[in-house]
């Protein structure tokens, strides 16, 4: 079944630390990007990647970073700069310009303990 | 900048029809998207309205005035599993088609 994956579902972090957030995707999609919801504020651009070795900042990209060394993989690295990390961060892909639809993943759960 | 407005919360009983807002002021625009997430879960895509009208989908139909800035989500014959958060998504803001989203209207369905 084609789909977009991200692991963990959950993950527990200790302050100070950096974590990496997976996102595998196999709809041959060549745009690819990370967003992260708090309650009542929607969904927030991180990153994004329209083709391989290549991403660009969105809106809240500090203390964050990706690579997109392979158009399946678009790994999201909370780093120990991003001051508020715990939140719901979803994962998404589609065929990038002209596509209307975007496909999310299940989202991993990160608290800072 | 951009923004979308929407409200944060709609109650309706079973059976009944319920309409969300969205009042849009972008950069670029291209059209608007809704999309569906339950609890925890994935947002999954409802509906896109690239020109001005009505587009129905089952129970589901959306509704853009490009003039106004403004679209709905029009939810009919509600039914208890449709309780859920919904997000309205300009398509177009700074020239691309990256969805910019709003921040959601939970809609509690009562039996």
């Amino acid at each position: 079944d084609g789909g977009i994956t991200q692991s963990p579902k959950y993950l527990f972090r200790k302050e100070g630390q950096n974590v990496t957030l997976s996102c595998e995707q196999n709809l041959n999609h060549d745009a690819m990007y990370w967003y992260r919801q708090d309650p009542g504020q929607g969904l927030r651009l991180i990153y994004y990647s329209q083709i391989v070795n290549d991403f660009q900042k969105g809106d809240i990209a500090e203390g964050y970073s990706v690579s997109r060394e392979k158009k399946e993989s678009f790994p999201l690295t909370v780093t120990s700069a991003q001051k508020n990390p715990t939140a719901f961060y979803l994962c998404a892909s589609n065929m990038g310009s002209g596509e209307t639809e975007a496909f999310f993943g299940q989202g991993t759960r990160l608290t800072v303990v | 900048g951009q923004s979308l407005e929407q409200p944060s919360e709609v109650t309706a009983v079973e059976g009944a029809i319920v309409q969300i807002n969205c009042t849009y002021q972008t950069s670029g625009f291209y059209g608007l998207s809704w999309y569906q997430q339950h609890d925890g879960g994935a947002p999954t895509f409802l509906s896109y309205n690239g020109l001005d009208g009505l587009e129905e989908t089952g129970r589901f139909s959306s509704f853009l005035s490009r003039s106004d800035s403004y679209g709905y989500l029009l939810l009919q014959e509600l039914q208890m599993k449709d309780s859920a958060s919904y997000f309205c998504a300009v398509l177009g803001a700074g020239g691309s088609y990256i969805p910019t989203f709003g921040r959601g209207t939970s809609l509690i369905v009562h039996p």
